[in-house]
């Protein structure tokens, strides 16, 4: 069975400023997909980012980037630029690669960007 | 384009009875995970409908149960409400394997249970 640790309960960042989220993994496969999922207050799962664990290239997408270390089996999010609207609970999942809906979740991050 | 819809919102229901919960995909999506996210923590997986057949499960008990119809919507039964069964009940909707291995999920807002 895999697991997802988060070690961060909460952060805080200011407007503007760069956080970045901690998470690592453990798992026994070699193919497998990792997430990080935003939820706001409204509650609504929003996924930011997805990395396929064959690429080594971390993925990208506007603001948000990961910093995958495969061999270390960590998965960090990094938020550039903070903005307001970044403030939720971000969640890190593990799919695993012959079923990759099937979403094993960490405990969650509470980031709070300030004004 | 309508995404992930889910109902009803919130429901209240006491210990001893049993609960429906509905899930209509987002539009050309044929595959429906439930997940159970108790208050403070993480969603768990609870089990995946394709085709209209429990395709993965998580270790929840044979209480929770359920369905998915032919337009690819879904229901959730909970047999026998304990009060721990009080969550948000997210519904995720993707495109199969078959269709696609990008994985993306789209999740619904959510349906709050409260047992009292």
């Amino acid at each position: 069975a895999q697991t997802v640790t988060q070690s961060q309960p909460e952060m805080s960042v200011q407007e503007a400023e760069t956080v970045t989220l901690s998470c690592t993994y453990d798992t026994s496969e070699n193919n497998y997909y990792l997430f990080w999922y935003k939820q706001p207050p409204s509650r609504q799962m929003i996924l930011v980012i997805r990395q396929e664990a064959y690429k080594q290239q971390n993925a990208t997408e506007n603001r948000f980037s990961v910093n995958f270390q495969k061999a270390a089996k960590s998965f960090s999010l990094k938020i550039s630029d903070s903005q307001l609207g970044d403030t939720a609970m971000y969640f890190c999942a593990f799919g695993p690669g012959n079923a990759g809906n099937m979403l094993t979740f960490g405990g969650g991050t509470r980031l709070m960007v300030k004004p | 384009d309508a995404g992930v819809t889910q109902s009803p919102t919130h429901l209240i229901k006491t210990r001893g009875q049993q609960v429906t919960l509905r899930c209509s995909p987002k539009s050309g999506h044929d595959t429906v995970s439930w997940y159970q996210q108790a208050l403070g923590q993480g969603p768990q997986f609870i089990f995946q409908y394709y085709e209209e057949e429990e395709r993965q499960r998580g270790n929840f008990p044979d209480r929770f149960s359920g369905h998915q119809f032919p337009n690819y919507s879904s229901e959730l039964n909970v047999n026998a409400l304990l009060l721990g069964d009080s969550a948000l009940y997210l519904c995720a909707s993707s495109l199969g394997l078959a269709r696609s291995r990008s994985y993306e999920q789209y999740f619904g807002p959510g349906t709050r249970l409260t047992v009292t």
